[in-house]
């Protein structure tokens, strides 16, 4: 069984530009999430989806930060513009439901320069 | 939030078994406890959890205190390949959320 895919698996940009990173979960997996992890620490939770609904993203900087799950499957995260403090890894997770065990992707490493 | 305390790193020698402890104190009744680990340039992988019983999968063994406060992750023989920074994470259920909490984890050295 396939895990959870992610790419890029690395992006490097200059800061002011914006960039994408895209998740594809775990097949019937209803729950998705985003994390970040700075360097030497353990990844946190942006925002938790349930279906296509966004339940918990009160750790999501909204102002240039944005996520979306369409139809319920895939996800996006958007940074736009990106700052030099973004630079992390981005991890998406997703699980059977929200009681159940985590599965987590590689991860994105985003770099801004 | 309930909170876990990890040593920052530990060594161990191939082949020898390795006891990763975990201090837990402020843990509630319905928090369980998860442990997952992250080999470089991975996504953290799951090992294993329980709630109050010890509990064994093919990867580790759980062993958790009686009072809940603490918990040892067991790896019986360790390998090159456990090289890793190990989390202990409780589930908190606050609010119906079901939110993991990372801390710094553990950083295990493994030597040859």
């Amino acid at each position: 069984e396939a895990g959870v895919v992610q790419s890029p698996r690395y992006k490097i940009i200059e800061k002011k530009q914006p960039v994408a990173f895209w998740c594809n979960p775990i097949s019937g997996h209803n729950t998705l999430y985003w994390y970040l992890q700075n360097l030497g620490q353990g990844p946190e939770l942006l925002i938790r989806y349930e279906n296509e609904e966004a339940v918990d993203d009160s750790q999501l900087p909204k102002d240039r930060f944005s996520a979306e799950r369409l139809k319920g499957v895939d996800s996006t995260l958007k940074i736009q513009p990106a700052e030099l403090g973004d630079s992390a890894v981005y991890l998406c997770a997703s699980s059977l439901s929200y009681r159940d065990t985590q599965y987590f992707g590689p991860g994105t490493r985003l770099t801004v320069l | 939030d309930a909170k876990t305390t990890q040593p920052n790193s530990m060594e161990s020698n191939e082949e020898e078994p390795v006891h990763l402890p975990c201090n837990h104190s402020t843990i509630s009744g319905t928090d369980y406890i998860h442990w997952y680990r992250q080999l470089p340039s991975q996504g953290p992988e799951y090992v294993i959890h329980g709630l109050t019983s010890n509990v064994n999968n093919r990867m580790a063994s759980l062993a958790i205190a009686e009072d809940r406060k603490s918990s040892t992750l067991i790896l019986h023989r360790a390998t090159l390949r456990d090289a890793a920074v190990y989390y202990c994470i409780l589930r908190s259920t606050t609010s119906g959320t079901y939110k993991y909490i990372f801390g710094t984890g553990t950083r295990l050295k493994v030597l040859a």
